[in-house]
């Protein structure tokens, strides 16, 4: 599986688009890409994926490079309750759908 | 429909003592999975099932068992723990489609002292 690099934090302010990057620069054509986020210690929530194509959905948008090593999840109108860490993950699109869980961005939402 | 629950939500062991971690899904999935999770990590896959009476080892899968007899259940043994396996364990499951995402159960924190 295709590993992620993600920065380890950022902030953003309460009603703004936050913008979370991640790298998957060995992506594979067969490979989605997964978000999701964990508030606290909770269970991870899932939040979006894509396999090529930008998407979009109540939650946040996902948009994916052209060349598909790296993506950009955004979160339209950040609220205090979107902080949280998110991760990043590509995984197979056919076979054991493991994922592969890397550290994650820990996001802040300012008031 | 109560999803992925896990018990119990807490546990404190000694040092060689054994336990089951439960878990149970009511989404018919097939697939299921155990991950650890250790302070300021991320997520580490220890087996996971993709059928009952079908299991595989995941990335840490030292020092833990696992069985599937049926669709719904897939617990977790610790035969002799050891302080190297305190952590947050969940349970998830997915339908294994190709639009696949896992469901993530609320987590029993361990500490093995």
């Amino acid at each position: 599986d295709a590993k992620t690099t993600q920065p380890p934090s950022m902030d953003c302010a309460e009603g703004r688009a936050a913008n979370l990057p991640c790298n998957h620069s060995t992506i594979s054509g067969n490979e989605y890409v997964y978000w999701y986020r964990q508030i606290h210690s909770q269970g991870p929530q899932y939040i979006i994926h894509g396999l090529k194509n930008n998407e979009t959905n109540e939650m946040a948008s996902l948009i994916i490079t052209e060349d598909r090593k790296s993506s950009t999840l955004i979160l339209p109108h950040a609220t205090l309750r979107d902080t949280a860490v998110y991760y990043c993950i590509v995984r197979f699109t056919s076979g054991t759908y493991k994922y592969i869980f890397g550290t994650g961005t820990r996001l802040k939402v300012l008031a | 429909n109560a999803g992925v629950t896990q018990t119990p939500k807490f546990r404190i062991l000694k040092i060689g003592q054994s336990m089951t971690l439960q878990c149970t899904q009511d989404m018919n999935h097939n697939y299921m999975y155990w991950y650890r999770q250790d302070p300021g990590m991320g997520l580490k896959l220890i087996y996971y099932s993709v059928g009952a009476g079908i299991t595989d080892k995941g990335e840490v899968p030292n020092g833990y068992n696992v069985s599937r007899s049926t669709t719904e259940d897939f617990p977790l043994r610790l035969e002799l723990a050891a302080p190297s396996q305190t952590s947050v364990y969940f349970c998830a499951s997915s339908s294994g489609s190709w639009k696949d995402t896992q469901y993530f159960g609320p987590g029993t924190r361990l500490t093995v002292l």
